[in-house]
């Protein structure tokens, strides 16, 4: 079955570096959607992509889906104690069939 | 800002008890969700439900598992004999459509389930 591959798992970095979360799908693609969850929290949806090629910022976030549509990242510049949680990317094949979700990225920032 | 509102926050059962998650979803949304997430661990889906009945529904959602919307507003899930596996916060979601933009999933706050 379709499958959303995140990595890495957790990332520990001090206040002010960079983070990355990488997403994979075993499936192209039709869009991918990013979720934050805070911890004890639930899942707060980012944004979504939907073009190959697609790159989309909020912020300090940037946000890139590939050409094949089958891998997305999410960068942070600068990260602040306020970007802790786990960030999700989900995949969804068809327009309107169910989202998968990755693993995860737990990210804890150290002040 | 809509949400999505699900009781109990938070339950404790024995095991072979049954269990009724509630949900009310956003009051415009056609689509409805309900995804688990064990602790630690990614959200799985479960299954969704569109027009009174099941759209989609995953391999964890076995015969112990259905979902129900019974009035128009509240949004069920019910599993009939619980397992110690079960335990875990069950999360549901709604979307307006399925058009790009409309697709994007609204969660609740989310019930603990704990199994004994």
């Amino acid at each position: 079955g379709q499958q959303v591959m995140q990595i890495p798992q957790y990332q520990h970095v001090q206040e002010g570096e960079d983070f990355t979360t990488y997403c994979n799908s075993s499936t192209t693609l039709s869009n991918i959607q990013w979720y934050k969850q805070r911890p004890g929290g639930h899942p707060v949806f980012l944004i979504q992509l939907v073009k190959s090629g697609e790159v989309k910022k909020q912020k300090r976030l940037t946000f890139q889906f590939g050409e094949a549509k089958k891998n997305s990242s999410l960068h942070i510049t600068a990260t602040q104690t306020t970007d802790v949680g786990t960030y999700f990317c989900a995949g969804q094949r068809n327009q309107g069939g169910k989202l998968i979700f990755g693993q995860g990225t737990e990210l804890s920032v150290k002040p | 800002e809509p949400e999505v509102t699900q009781t109990p926050s938070h339950q404790v059962t024995q095991m072979g008890q049954e269990v009724i998650l509630r949900c009310v979803p956003i009051s415009n949304h056609l689509y409805f969700y309900w995804y688990r997430q064990i602790l630690g661990q990614k959200v799985e889906f479960l299954v969704s439900f569109y027009n009174n009945e099941i759209s989609e529904k995953s391999e964890i959602f076995d015969d112990q598992f259905s979902v129900e919307r019974p009035d128009g507003s509240n949004f069920t899930l019910k599993i009939r004999s619980t397992k110690l596996e079960d335990s875990a916060m069950y999360f549901c979601a709604s979307i307006f459509g399925r058009t790009s933009g409309a697709n994007v999933l609204t969660f609740g706050a989310g019930s603990r389930l704990t199994v004994l």
